[in-house]
Formats: C-alpha cells, structure tokens, sequence
C-alpha cells in the first residue's frame, strides 16, 4: 500500500526566511507521481507541482523549489524568503496505480512578520 | 471561472436528517472524486467516477451514495447524518484516471456540520 509520510505537523518561521517542508513516501509503483498542493486559511486545495517517478530534476517557480530524490524517496518542498501570504496547510500526496491520491498528514505552516 | 464549484460551502443540519453536496466542473475533465478531510486536517478518497461510472469505493458507509447524472456532475448525498459526518467534504476532477498522470483540481470544499 502506498504511504506519504510528512513528518513536520507545524513550522514557524520569520518572514524571509528560507524554510523546507520534508516528504517521504512509499510505494510499489515504478510508475507514479508526486503532487504538492497548498490549503491557505480560507480552505480551499491549491494544487502547486506534479512530478513524475522518472523525471528526478529539481523545480524551480519563483521563491518555490521542489527537490525529489528517488533514492531516499523524498519530495521535499523549499519556500525562499518566505512571506505571510505562504502561511497555509501544505500537503504532500502520491498518485497510486488504482487512481488514487495518497495525501500524506499535511504540514502546517506559519509565517510570522 | 470557476473550474470546480460545489454547493453549498457550509451545511449545518441535524442528526438523522438527509442532505445533498452538489459539485460540477467545468474544464472537460472525465473523472471526478470526492474527499473527506476531518477535524485533523487527513485527506481521504471516498469515491471516484469515471464518465458517470464509478471506479473507486472505498470503504465507506452505505449511507454516502455518489450520484453522476453527466461527466461533468458528481453529487453527493448523505442518509441519516451522524455527529461523525461533521467534516469537509472537498469535490475534485482530473482529465483520466488512467493514464497517472493527471492532476486533480479540487473545489472550494463544503463544511459539513451535523448538531
């Protein structure tokens, strides 16, 4: 059974700095694909990167960077200069070979002025 | 545009009542889901349907019935509501399940009370 693993429950950072959200999964699937997505205050699910199991290239999209590591089956999530505005529930999830998207337990994050 | 709209965004009822959670998407994608995030923030898949045909149930009571009348509807309607059923139910769609690749956009959630 697939598993996605987000150890970090709560980070509070200061505004600007740097700060990595860590994500370990697990799976049988030599083909699949790792998702990032944002929850902010107001609730709704903000999808954020899709990675494919082959492509092990890091992402960059402005002050966001996503680092996947096969080898240690990771996806960590970094946030450059963090802002206020980057304050939310960030979830890590795993797309299985039955259709279904595996959320690890989402990592809360705090961004103070 | 909205891409994925659900009705209504807060639901307070009584236990024991029925009560329905509409959602409809409007980017041409074939396969729709819902989820249930509880009080502790957890994401879970409750069921999934393909061009009206279901393909995921997970393991949930009988009392939650899907209903696809077209692709680009998935309603869900919840029988004799219990004080566990307080949560947020979040719609979802994807392009097609089959080829695992495809991203799921999710609604703006519905927060479900039962008092």
């Amino acid at each position: 059974a697939q598993k996605v693993t987000q150890a970090q429950t709560e980070i509070s950072v200061v505004e600007k700095e740097d700060v990595t959200l860590d994500c370990v999964y697990e799976t049988r699937d030599t083909t699949y694909y790792l998702f990032w997505y944002k929850q902010p205050p107001s609730g709704e699910l903000v999808f954020l990167i899709r990675r494919n199991s082959f492509d092990e290239q890091n992402e960059i999209s402005g002050r966001y960077s996503w680092n996947f590591q096969k080898s240690t089956s990771s996806f960590n999530f970094t946030i450059t200069a963090s802002q206020v505005v980057d304050s939310a529930v960030y979830f890590c999830a795993c797309h299985s070979n039955t259709g279904k998207l595996i959320f690890g337990q989402g990592t809360t994050l705090q961004v103070k002025p | 545009d909205t891409a994925v709209s659900q009705t209504p965004k807060y639901l307070v009822t009584q236990m024991g009542n029925d009560k329905s959670i509409k959602c409809e998407q409007n980017l041409g994608h074939d396969t729709m889901y819902w989820y249930k995030q509880d009080s502790k923030k957890f994401l879970k898949i409750m069921f999934s349907y393909n061009n009206k045909e279901l393909i995921i149930n997970e393991t949930v009571p009988n009392r939650f019935s899907p209903k696809s009348p077209d692709k680009a509807h998935l309603n869900l309607h919840i029988n004799s509501l219990e004080l566990g059923d307080s949560a947020v139910y979040f719609c979802a769609s994807s392009q097609d399940t089959g080829l695992y690749t495809d991203t799921q956009y999710f609604g703006p959630g519905t927060r479900l009370t039962v008092l």
